[in-house]
């Protein structure tokens, strides 16, 4: 059971640039969100999906685009890459129940030059 | 947005000692409550969820006051392995399923 898998788990990008972070889970889990944890930061919460064709944002959406076109996937886009987006990212998931922990991903870990 | 404050420690302790943590929430509505561990450069992981009654898992020990709107960790005996940081985590009734995250108290257990 691989559970969250993200992917690449490395990338530098310069200043401008757009990719794509990719989330997948083989959970069937309905909730997934993404995360970017910076130092004396904590966790913050980007984008969130309660299911296909459902996002929303969180606390610090600004820079960053996501869809849910299927269960299993939800990724994360960045239009135009600034150096205040370096940073690690975590994709998760759970179930539709509040006392379920969410699962994570290993982390995409990006800087911007 | 709700607050979930933590010591940032470091937390320094020998092999075999007992240590606690505490968290604070600031949001009375918050429902579901969390200790996650996350090792160095890796992703959180499930520690042990917190449940109202207190609950207990092997050298792990969790509590809740939700009177006080606090929550505590107590590790005993700690191992080597401990060594992390310690996120408290909480779910809040009017967030959906989005999890508030502490910024963590960092443990280390030395020889």
């Amino acid at each position: 059971n691989a559970g969250v898998t993200q992917t690449p788990k490395f990338q530098v990008l310069k200043t401008g640039q757009s990719m794509t972070l990719q989330c997948a889970q083989d959970m069937n889990h309905e909730y997934m969100s993404w995360y970017r944890q910076d130092p004396g930061m904590g966790l913050r919460l980007i984008h969130y999906s309660v299911g296909a064709g459902i996002t929303d944002q969180g606390e610090v959406p600004n820079g960053y685009n996501v869809s849910r076109s299927t269960t299993e996937d939800f990724p994360l886009r960045l239009l135009s890459a600034a150096p205040s987006q370096t940073s690690v990212y975590f994709c998760a998931s759970s179930s539709f129940d509040r006392n379920q922990p969410q699962h994570f991903g290993d982390g995409t870990r990006l800087s911007i030059l | 947005r709700k607050e979930v404050e933590q010591d940032p420690g470091p937390f320094n302790v020998p092999e075999g000692a007992t240590v606690a943590f505490n968290c604070t929430y600031s949001n009375s509505a918050s429902q579901s409550f969390f200790w996650y561990r996350q090792d160095c450069r890796k992703e959180p992981k499930l520690l042990m969820s917190v449940y109202s009654s207190g609950n207990e898992d092997g050298r792990f020990t969790a509590q809740l006051n939700r009177a006080s709107q606090y929550i505590s960790l107590l590790i005993r005996d700690s191992k080597l392995s401990d060594s992390a940081t310690y996120l408290c985590v909480v779910n809040e009734r009017n967030s959906g399923y989005a999890l508030n995250f502490g910024k963590g108290t960092s443990l280390l257990v030395t020889p």
